[in-house]
């Protein structure tokens, strides 16, 4: 089974830290993406990659940026993080989309900035 | 401005009634279309997908989708539904301009099944 691998469910981060969400997957997928969901607004893309050390905005990219140096790692960083960065953070991966669409989940990670 | 809308936030259905969820989306060229499902505490599960062809498409647990062009449309369908259908759908697009490589979520539906 394909496994998306979020380094943490849960966690607490002050105001102003730099804070650094990592996925990794196991499949040797090209695309990976990053998601912030929140009630009512759906998941809304931050950002995404289609090869190594490739990276796209998503819709909501500001306060974030990425980093894949290698295949199967896609890291999420809060420069400075804020409390509006509090939410559920959702990493997936997928072929491409030509060839395999299915898109596969990380359990994700619920991020609370104080 | 391009985007996919779900302009239910919340539907209401008795079980056993049919459902429609409807999915619209504003993009030049028709882009790959999608259906997903997210139960409470779950992750996301892909119900059904449309890329060509046949515009009316079947996926798991007995729903149906139809692509209609004419009205930029993705409608989700159940004959009847089960109170285990209570979750929240999302539909998704991957369009064409971007190499067929990005993957954007419309605002979900929330569906509440009645007894």
């Amino acid at each position: 089974d394909v496994k998306v691998t979020q380094s943490s469910r849960y966690l607490v981060k002050r105001t102003g830290e730099k804070v650094f969400l990592e996925c990794v997957q196991d499949m040797d997928h090209e695309n990976m993406f990053w998601y912030r969901q929140d009630p009512g607004l759906g998941l809304r893309l931050i950002y995404f990659s289609y090869d190594v050390k490739m990276k796209e905005k998503g819709d909501i990219p500001e306060g974030y940026s990425v980093s894949r140096e290698k295949k199967e790692r896609f890291s999420l960083i809060l420069e400075s993080a804020s409390t509006n960065q509090t939410s559920m953070y959702l990493c997936a991966s997928s072929k491409k989309f030509a060839t395999n669409e299915k898109l596969f989940f990380g359990s994700g990670t619920q991020l609370s900035v104080l | 401005a391009q985007s996919v809308t779900q302009p239910d936030i919340h539907i209401t259905v008795s079980e056993g009634a049919s459902l429609e969820l409807r999915c619209n989306y504003s993009y030049g060229a028709t882009p790959y279309l999608f259906w997903y499902v997210q139960s409470p505490g779950q992750g996301l599960q892909l119900l059904l997908k449309y890329f060509s062809g046949d515009t009316l498409v079947q996926g798991i647990k007995g729903f149906e989708a139809e692509f209609k062009r004419s009205q930029s449309s993705f409608n989700l369908r159940k004959p009847s539904v089960h109170w285990s259908d209570a979750a929240e759908y999302f539909c998704a697009v991957v369009p064409r301009n971007t190499g067929f490589q990005k993957l954007v979520f419309g605002t979900g539906t929330r569906l509440l099944v009645s007894p």
